[in-house]
């Protein structure tokens, strides 16, 4: 199966930052790689797909990149709204996996 | 817009088995090249995937869970089932229903549901 490793687990950060999490697939799988917000107790959102495409209706201060085994997902200018705990998750292999998260506080 | 709501009991026995029902709305469920998967989370923890189910009934499962596990589809429905036998409290969490884009990203999410596993 294919781990995702994200880093950091967690991050403090102020209004206006701009903030950077990583993922790290321990395999290749091209830009098979979603990004996911999740707010305390709701579903998970759609962010990004395909490692860089903005989902419908995302603003454009998300923004992913990378291919291979490492991903960057980034916020441009962080928002009160923002503050959340996001997920990478690769769709490379039929066995999805999902990274371990990475929660994003207010400083 | 399509919209997702999971269904069941919220609370199981130890060894017995976990049913969940998730009902689609605003779509047929056969439209589209869509997978449907199951997702759950333990409280304070991350995402496991499940398995998904194909609109022609063709499944994938965890490898980690494959042996308990079933997914059906019934498209007269418009539902997908879970079927989770032999459970632990290992599997206490909350199970979401979800679409695949196509992408195999999930862009629709039902609200999930809370299933605890006590004698």
């Amino acid at each position: 199966d294919v781990q995702m490793t994200q880093s950091p687990p967690s991050l403090s950060a102020s209004v206006g930052d701009r903030v950077t999490i990583t993922c790290r697939a321990s395999q290749g799988i091209s830009r098979n790689l979603n990004w996911y917000q999740q707010k305390p107790g709701k579903a998970p959102k759609l962010l990004i797909y395909a490692a860089s495409r903005l989902q419908s209706g995302v603003p454009s201060r998300f923004s992913g990149s990378g291919s291979g085994t490492d991903f960057t997902l980034t916020i441009s200018s962080l928002q009160p709204e923002d503050f959340a705990t996001y997920y990478c998750q690769q769709s490379y292999s039929t066995f999805l996996t999902f990274g371990g998260g990475t929660k994003v506080e207010i400083k | 817009q399509v919209q997702l709501q999971e269904s069941g009991p919220g609370l199981v026995k130890p060894s017995q088995t976990l049913s969940l029902t998730c009902t689609v709305s605003g779509g047929s469920i056969s439209s589209g090249s869509h997978y449907w998967s199951w997702i759950r989370q333990s409280t304070g923890k991350g995402l496991e995937w499940i398995g998904r189910i194909y609109t022609s009934g063709s499944t994938n499962y965890n490898p980690s869970l494959k042996s308990r596990v079933t997914i059906s589809i019934d498209t007269a429905k418009n539902q997908i089932s879970l079927s989770l036998s032999s459970v632990t409290a290992a599997d206490t969490a909350v199970y979401y229903c979800a679409r695949d884009s196509g992408a195999v990203a999930f862009d629709s999410w039902g609200q999930g549901t809370l299933v605890t596993v006590s004698s």
